[in-house]
């Protein structure tokens, strides 16, 4: 079974604090992506990495940066953590991407509820 | 307006009913299509994918409508454990090539 784990479940941060989100799989996923999910706005797509050391821009990347050192960690940084960050952070991995690829299902993690007071 | 948009319910059923859900895409360039199951509190997961001549996996069953831009999920013999969030995905394709998830629908099955 695809695992994929991320750092914390819980996190209260202040406002203007550095916020260092970590997302682990162990299945040599080619594919890492971080979303937000926000009632009525459902998932959102913050930033994606399909290697190492590369990555893309998804939707809503302001205030966000992101981090690939590794091919099994993916890490998301709020620089300046802001009250409208508050949110649910989803990390998702998948072997394949993109239309018609068999393997682009995507496997998520349990979730991190940041609160940013 | 919205790139992919559910009615987000919640539905309330019986044990052993039969629901059905809709989604509606905006892009007519999308190519792939998936609905996802989130339970409450937990992380999304994938259900089923959706193909052009509909496709079935025991109770559930997809389908998709390409030239009215909607995909549907029915669930026949409704459980108690069918209780979730059914999201609807969407692949657009082209450059993009990124997942676009509508905010779901919520069933609730009764006992």
């Amino acid at each position: 079974d695809v695992k994929v784990t991320q750092s914390s479940r819980y996190l209260v941060k202040r406002t203007g604090e550095k916020v260092f989100l970590e997302c682990v799989q162990d299945m040599d996923h080619e594919n890492m992506f971080w979303y937000r999910q926000d009632p009525g706005l459902g998932l959102r797509l913050i930033y994606f990495s399909y290697d190492v050391k590369m990555k893309e821009k998804g939707d809503i990347p302001e205030g966000y940066s992101v981090s690939r050192e590794k091919k099994e960690r993916f890490s998301l940084i709020l620089e300046s953590a802001s009250t409208n960050q508050t949110s649910m952070y989803l990390c998702a991995s998948s072997l394949g991407f993109g239309v018609d690829n068999p393997y682009n299902e995507q496997f998520f993690g349990p979730g991190t509820r940041l609160t940013v007071l | 307006r919205k790139e992919v948009e559910q009615d987000p319910g919640p539905f309330n059923v019986p044990e052993g009913a039969t629901v059905a859900f809709n989604c509606t895409y905006s892009n007519s360039a999308s190519q792939s299509f998936f609905w996802y199951r989130q339970d409450c509190r937990k992380e999304p997961k994938l259900l089923m994918s959706v193909y052009s001549s509909g496709n079935e996996d025991g109770r559930f069953t997809a389908q998709l409508n390409r030239a009215s831009q909607y995909i549907s999920l029915l669930i026949r013999d409704s459980k108690l454990s069918d209780s979730a969030t059914y999201l609807c995905v969407v692949i657009h394709g082209g450059a993009t090539n990124k997942l676009i998830f509508g905010t779901g629908t919520l069933l609730a099955v009764q006992p």
